[in-house]
């Protein structure tokens, strides 16, 4: 059984950093590009950043670029997020999927998700 | 670029069926045919239920179908259950550039 769970949230004030863990199991985790989605409160979901199979390549939205590194273990099934400079709008439920080898960027697993709450 | 327009809210009795929307541009649903669909219960992990547009994964039940119009798509659920009762968010491949895939707003849909 394919299973994800982060880790990592909490409570931050601003300017503050933030690293997010993603433990996976059930499947051969250097074998698939990895996402990170967040949810914001009241609002819908957006894609932050990806990274591929070997760490090779790593993308990030506009609103993060800079701010955060995107990371992998594929020693330990692990995947990482870490958040500098952390801004009230950064405050969401923040997920890691695995990026489907059949449709370019569909997620086809999610875990349940970790809050990241920055304070002003 | 901006979030997929989906209605807020949908609802529909036990046994019948309910549409979600979903309307875009020509960049992002009109320009391409990865159109997918995610249920999320709250508290729960998020599940992929539609890819390319019509695509179900394994273990997905055939009451659910999607579509494309230009640039809108579309969810079906038919025969609704209770334990469809969920959020629908769709999204679409926007492109080899970031940020890749732009989310719908969500819409609740509420089985009665």
């Amino acid at each position: 059984e394919v299973q994800l769970l982060e880790s990592g949230g909490g409570l931050v004030q601003a300017g503050g950093s933030l690293r997010l863990s993603c433990a996976t199991s059930g499947f051969t985790f250097s074998d698939y590009w990895m996402s990170w989605v967040r949810q914001t409160p009241g609002k819908g979901l957006e894609w932050v950043a990806n990274i591929k199979q070997d760490g090779s390549e790593r993308n990030y939205v506009d609103s993060v670029r800079g701010r955060s590194t995107i990371s992998r273990d594929n020693a330990k099934n692990s995947l990482f997020l870490h958040i500098n400079s952390l801004r009230v709008e950064d405050t969401a439920m923040y997920y890691c999927a695995t990026e489907s080898p059949l449709s370019p960027r569909a997620l086809d697993f999610w875990g349940q998700g970790t809050m990241v709450t920055v304070s002003s | 670029q901006s979030a997929l327009t989906q209605p807020r809210s949908v609802s529909g009795s036990p046994g019948q069926s309910v549409t979600i929307s979903c309307t875009g541009t020509s960049t992002d649903i009109g320009g391409y045919n990865y159109v997918s669909w995610y249920q999320h219960h709250p508290g729960k992990a998020p599940k992929l239920i539609i890819y390319d547009v019509t695509k179900r994964p394994s273990g997905v039940p055939d009451r659910f179908s999607g579509s494309k119009s230009e640039n809108t798509a579309s969810l079906s659920i038919s025969g609704l259950r209770d334990e469809d009762d969920a959020d629908y968010y769709c999204c679409s491949y926007a492109g080899v550039y970031v940020p890749f895939v732009i989310f719908g707003g969500g819409t609740k849909l509420t089985v009665l």
